[in-house]
């Protein structure tokens, strides 16, 4: 059960636009449209931002835009807030498992 | 309001056993599967196991599959983790959380954790 792989680390400045990348495999991000992502502040649960690859729950800013391509799934955070500096984590359901991403860091400048 | 509310992590010596409790008051638990997740100190988010909304359907991880149970009680409506053969690479925050919808699998909402740490 390989985790999905993310960049370790973005960054961008306020205003800016960044995408953090998640690489599966053909038996989970290119098999099933179920890829959420979720936001974590330090010491803080994980929130989620994005579910079934393009949705977003309510209350979420229509600033993060999710999108899938094959195996890799990606987010777009539009409009960099420093509030956005978090850690990002991808997630796909598989089958009979759920993969995790390796989280990214995003430092807003 | 949705609430989710983990208890049960201690300090354990290897090859022990710990249960977790997770209770869900706030919403009609029966109706939605849970799963747990850890998180090792300083590391990523690991799924770790879930459960169907009746209870009849487990699954869990590889790392944990053989050592870990999962199961509620919907009367009480609170899910459990039974943690046996701990090992020291189990040390994690362990965090219970709702599935959105049978269909999504994503996890809409997350307990604020549990610490459980594995050492002699």
């Amino acid at each position: 059960q390989s985790a999905l792989t993310q960049p370790a680390s973005v960054s961008g400045s306020p205003g800016q636009s960044i995408t953090i990348s998640c690489t599966g495999t053909s038996s989970d991000v290119g098999r099933y449209n179920l890829v959420s992502w979720y936001q974590q502040y330090p010491g803080k649960a994980p929130k989620l931002m994005i579910y079934e690859v393009t949705k977003r729950p309510s209350g979420v800013s229509n600033r993060f835009f999710g999108s899938k391509s094959g195996n890799t799934a990606s987010l777009t955070i539009s409009g960099l807030q420093p509030e956005d500096e978090a850690d990002y984590y991808c997630c796909s359901y598989a089958g009979l498992t759920t993969r995790f991403g390796g989280g990214t860091k995003l430092t807003v400048l | 309001e949705v609430q989710l509310l983990e208890s049960g992590g201690d300090l354990v010596q290897p090859g022990g056993s710990l249960r977790l409790s997770c209770a869900a008051p706030g919403f009609t638990f029966r109706n939605y599967a849970m799963s747990w997740v850890r998180q090792a100190p300083g590391k990523g988010l690991e799924w770790v196991a879930a459960i169907s909304d009746s209870g009849d359907g487990t699954f869990y991880a590889d790392s944990v599959k053989g050592r870990f149970t999962t199961s509620r009680d919907n009367s009480r409506s609170t899910l459990y983790l039974q943690m046996n053969r701990l090992r020291v690479e189990d040390t994690a925050l362990y965090y219970c959380a709702k599935v959105q919808s049978s269909y999504s699998q994503a996890f809409d909402h997350w307990g604020q954790g549990t610490l459980v740490t594995v050492s002699s």
